[in-house]
């Protein structure tokens, strides 16, 4: 059963104290994973997407790498604007698009 | 190029009330999936179709409908609303290989 795990639920960090959020995912043929980030009341907002392991993307502080069992987002010296819902999914090669239930950050001045 | 339309944006539904959820892209995605989110949870995968004709159950699809008549539409229905249904719902399209997955606006449905 295709399915994505991340960890932790929540994180509370310092301002400039770098951390890594984890995705754990089983999938029938991995067609790609994404991250994507989520404010209150909004909708999803786009990250990275990875296709295959060893992969690595970065887009100012955030930092994505993947292997064949999991993902990583690495946040670098982050920022208060960085509070947000982290979420993971991966395509499978049915189509099927699933996410993790998220990782809420704060970080704090 | 509008992306992804969904409509409405806010809905309140008596209990056994039936509504449709509409979702409409201009993108010629082959992929698209409606989701729901409770407050405080990631998405939920109600169902998704991979073309014109072909749709599939995800994670979710108990109390719900859809179809897929054209590419570009992708209706979701419920036929008898049940407060557990009170939530965000999500329509989203994909190409495969393409950079990620595009998101409507959402829809907040309350149900009493």
């Amino acid at each position: 059963e295709d399915q994505v795990t991340q960890s932790p639920e929540a994180l509370r960090l310092q301002e400039g104290e770098s951390s890594s959020l984890n995705c754990s995912y089983t999938v029938s043929g991995l067609r790609g994973l994404f991250w994507y980030r989520q404010d209150p009341g909004k909708g999803p907002e786009f990250l990275f997407t990875l296709y295959s392991a060893g992969e690595e993307k970065e887009k100012e502080r955030l930092k994505a790498t993947l292997t064949k069992k999991e993902s990583f987002l690495h946040i670098t010296a982050p920022k208060p604007e960085d509070s947000a819902t982290y979420l993971c999914a991966v395509v499978s090669n049915t189509g099927k698009l699933i996410f993790g239930q998220g990782t809420t950050l704060q970080v704090k001045p | 190029n509008a992306g992804v339309t969904q409509t409405p944006k806010f809905r309140i539904l008596k209990i056994g009330q039936s509504m449709t959820l509409q979702c409409t892209q201009d993108m010629n995605h082959n992929y698209m999936y409606w989701y729901r989110q409770d407050p405080g949870m990631g998405l939920k995968l109600i169902y998704y179709s991979v073309g014109a004709g072909i749709t599939d159950k995800g994670e979710v699809p108990n109390g719900y409908n859809v179809s897929r008549s054209t590419t570009e539409d992708f209706p979701l229905r419920l036929e008898l609303a049940a407060p557990s249904q009170t939530s965000v719902y999500f329509c989203a399209t994909l190409q495969l290989m393409n950079t990620e997955a595009f998101f409507g606006q959402g829809t907040r449905l309350t149900v009493v």
